[in-house]
């Protein structure tokens, strides 16, 4: 069975500092990874999806992940935060599809990110 | 511009009380889901649903029932058997037949209880 773990469920930085999220993972089979982020009352837009044709994965607003196997990880960094960065963020993991279509989605329990000036 | 509409955004519940929160989409997708979001558990799956008059049972199906009469639209009930619906409910849908998919996300129901 597929889980997700994030390590810290708040995190704190200075504007303009590095944000560094967590997020490992468990999968019986190579994984497909998705960090999303929720700003408050609202849904989840998605900001990058690894999909094993690089490790290196850039997404939106600056973001980018790495996946590293060795240590099931696909941490979430910014070189520099900025206020608007403030909201949760969401690892996911989905290793196989339905029967039919479409795929399963396992999600962590997020990771609250505040800036301060 | 296509997408994921629900609705109503916030919703009241009597004890005993059945409530239906509605979600659309005009994304020409095949399968729909249902998420319930409750602080610090990040999102539990109720039901999903991969093709029109048919949908499975997710993580935390009890107290729920759901429809998938038309490929746009997959409206969830939440029924007096559920006896802690308080929370922010998320529909999301996803094309194609590839695992890779990422899933779109409307902007949720915040249903509470009065």
């Amino acid at each position: 069975a597929q889980s997700v773990t994030q390590l810290g469920s708040h995190v704190s930085v200075s504007e303009g500092a590095l944000v560094l999220l967590r997020c490992n993972y468990s999968s019986s089979v190579p994984p497909y990874l998705f960090w999303y982020v929720q700003y408050p009352n609202q849904g989840l837009q998605l900001l990058l999806k690894y999909t094993s044709a690089a490790t290196l994965v850039k997404g939106i607003n600056g973001f980018e992940a790495e996946f590293k196997k060795s240590e099931t990880s696909f941490h979430l960094t910014k070189p520099s935060a900025h206020m608007s960065d403030a909201a949760e963020y969401f690892c996911a993991v989905s290793d196989r599809p339905l029967t039919g279509g479409g795929n399963k989605l396992t999600f962590g329990t997020g990771t609250q990110l505040k800036v301060e000036l | 511009d296509g997408g994921i509409t629900q609705s109503p955004k916030y919703l009241f519940r009597k004890e005993g009380q059945n409530v239906t929160l509605s979600c659309e989409q005009n994304l020409n997708h095949d399968a729909m889901y249902w998420y319930r979001q409750d602080p610090g558990q990040g999102l539990r799956l109720i039901y999903y649903s991969q093709i029109v008059n048919d949908f499975q049972k997710g993580d935390i199906a009890e107290g729920y029932s759901v429809s998938r009469e038309k490929k746009e639209s997959f409206p969830l009930t939440v029924t007096s058997a559920q006896k802690n619906p308080t929370a922010f409910y998320l529909c999301a849908s996803v094309g194609g037949d590839r695992v890779n998919q990422p899933q779109h996300f409307g902007d949720g129901t915040r249903l509470s209880i009065l």
